[in-house]
């Protein structure tokens, strides 16, 4: 199995600039969750699914931030319009289970975002 | 919202020697989650505790879920340069299915 692979890898972007990062899950896992990642915030979950349907969004820092899962093994996370403050490691990663605690999450590699 | 203080925050030590680092909260935790994040990649779990006083091992690691189940502890022995990476705890309190994760302690070896 590939993984969870994330992509752009790696994003520059100017303020203002609408950014879609993507996600796709490992085959037959049916959670998924979005992470930001940064060295003064550590790791935080931004938004949580579970069989394509957003169960906790809570961690969504603002209404610039939105994201979808079209279909049961893909995700994006749209930010428009960006600010430099968004400037993060964004992961994301997928579960077989439908909670939030017992399952193994695996990670993706990260899509490392600037905005200048 | 909920906390948990990992410490310490940064090691660096030499080739060979025995690593300690631990995670602690005000709540009880019901999961305890070490996980390590190589650089340039995203976090691997390493160890799940699930019982307090659970003591776990994967290889050359060791993790506790603390008497309390307010405190885990993650040792590493014979370090080697390979075991370079930020290791982060994680857990899961009472009934909220939310993962908290820590900050992180980020491992440098020196060969």
């Amino acid at each position: 199995d590939a993984g969870v692979i994330q992509s752009p890898r790696h994003e520059v972007t100017e303020m203002g600039q609408e950014v879609t990062l993507r996600c796709k899950l490992i085959s037959g896992h049916n959670s998924l969750f979005w992470y930001r990642q940064t060295m003064m915030r550590g790791l935080e979950l931004l938004i949580y699914f579970n069989n394509n349907v957003p169960i906790d969004d809570s961690g969504m820092p603002e209404d610039r931030f939105s994201a979808k899962m079209p279909n049961a093994s893909f995700s994006t996370l749209k930010i428009q319009p960006s600010e430099p403050r968004d400037s993060a490691v964004y992961f994301c990663a997928s579960s077989l289970g439908g909670t939030l605690s017992t399952d193994t999450q695996y990670f993706g590699p990260g899509t490392r975002l600037t905005v200048l | 919202g909920q906390q948990l203080n990992q410490s310490p925050q940064s090691m660096f030590i030499q080739e060979g020697e025995d690593v300690s680092m631990n995670c602690t909260s005000s709540s009880i935790f019901n999961t305890w989650l070490w996980y390590k994040q190589d650089p340039g990649e995203g976090p691997v779990l390493l160890i799940a505790l699930y019982k307090a006083g659970e003591l776990t091992s994967n290889g050359r690691l060791t993790a506790q879920f603390g008497i309390t189940r307010k405190d885990s502890f993650l040792n590493i022995s014979a370090s080697i340069p390979s075991d370079v990476g930020i290791y982060f705890c994680a857990g899961i309190a009472g009934n909220n299915r939310k993962l908290i994760w820590g900050l992180g302690t980020s491992l440098a070896v020196n060969p």
